[in-house]
């Protein structure tokens, strides 16, 4: 089982809908998540950082739910430029080698259409 | 000028060439890492290092090799690069100061094997 998984879709929407993206992760010490987005072969760029509580920006939502072990990402309104790949981010938690080793899900697509 | 520098940019090699990347930061993060991404596989983690003393496998370590001569410096090395190592390989940072520590990336290497 990969240690983070995500819908690689890819996702085709129209312009103001809402879409939403999940990611599950393995190691249940993982202490800290993340959501990047990356546009076409440019670098990862952080989106959002994702809390405990939920978090929201604008017109994106993170929630964690540490329970079931998964991150989502909902994007409200689609705009035409929020289309991109989005990738999770896990970073694992404190003892041995792994703590702070940031694993990646494969990314998902996302396009956003008029 | 850019906080994550990856030289070179672009670069095309011959099956069995030994070749080096090379990432330099100005952010004075102590974490450095080296990915590699292909196409619907996400970021893959091939090696990081904590400090100048500390180096870590990643999950595709094999084939690789790396050098921190510096905190601002880590250098991937092909020693016999193959046409499988053929993909977009990018360098980043982070601060251990805090958990939930933001990943700076270079603009990354498209390195060719032929």
């Amino acid at each position: 089982r990969k240690e983070v998984e995500q819908d690689p879709g890819p996702f085709n929407v129209p312009e103001g809908a809402t879409v939403a993206f999940n990611c599950t992760y393995s190691n249940s010490a993982s202490q800290s998540f993340f959501w990047y987005r990356q546009d076409c072969r440019k670098e990862p760029k952080l989106l959002m950082s994702v809390y405990s509580s939920g978090n929201e920006d604008g017109r994106f939502t993170a929630q964690l739910n540490r329970a079931s072990q998964y991150i989502s990402l909902l994007i409200r309104d689609s705009k035409l430029s929020d289309s991109a790949t989005y990738l999770c981010v896990v970073n694992m938690a404190a003892g041995g080698t792994s703590y702070g080793k940031l694993t990646f899900g494969q990314g998902t697509i996302l396009t956003v259409h008029p | 000028d850019a906080d994550v520098t990856q030289t070179p940019r672009n670069r095309i090699t011959k099956t069995g060439k030994r070749i080096m990347l090379e990432c330099s930061q100005t952010k004075g993060h102590d974490r450095m890492y080296w990915y590699r991404q292909d196409p619907g596989l996400g970021l893959r983690l091939i090696y990081y290092s904590f400090d100048v003393k500390d180096i870590n496998k990643g999950e595709i370590s094999d084939g690789y090799s790396v050098s921190r001569q510096a905190q601002a410096k880590f250098s991937l090395s092909l020693e016999s690069a193959i046409p499988n190592q053929t993909a977009l390989y990018f360098c980043a940072t982070s601060d251990s100061r805090f958990m939930n520590t933001e990943a700076f990336f270079g603009q990354g290497t498209r390195l060719t094997v032929v």
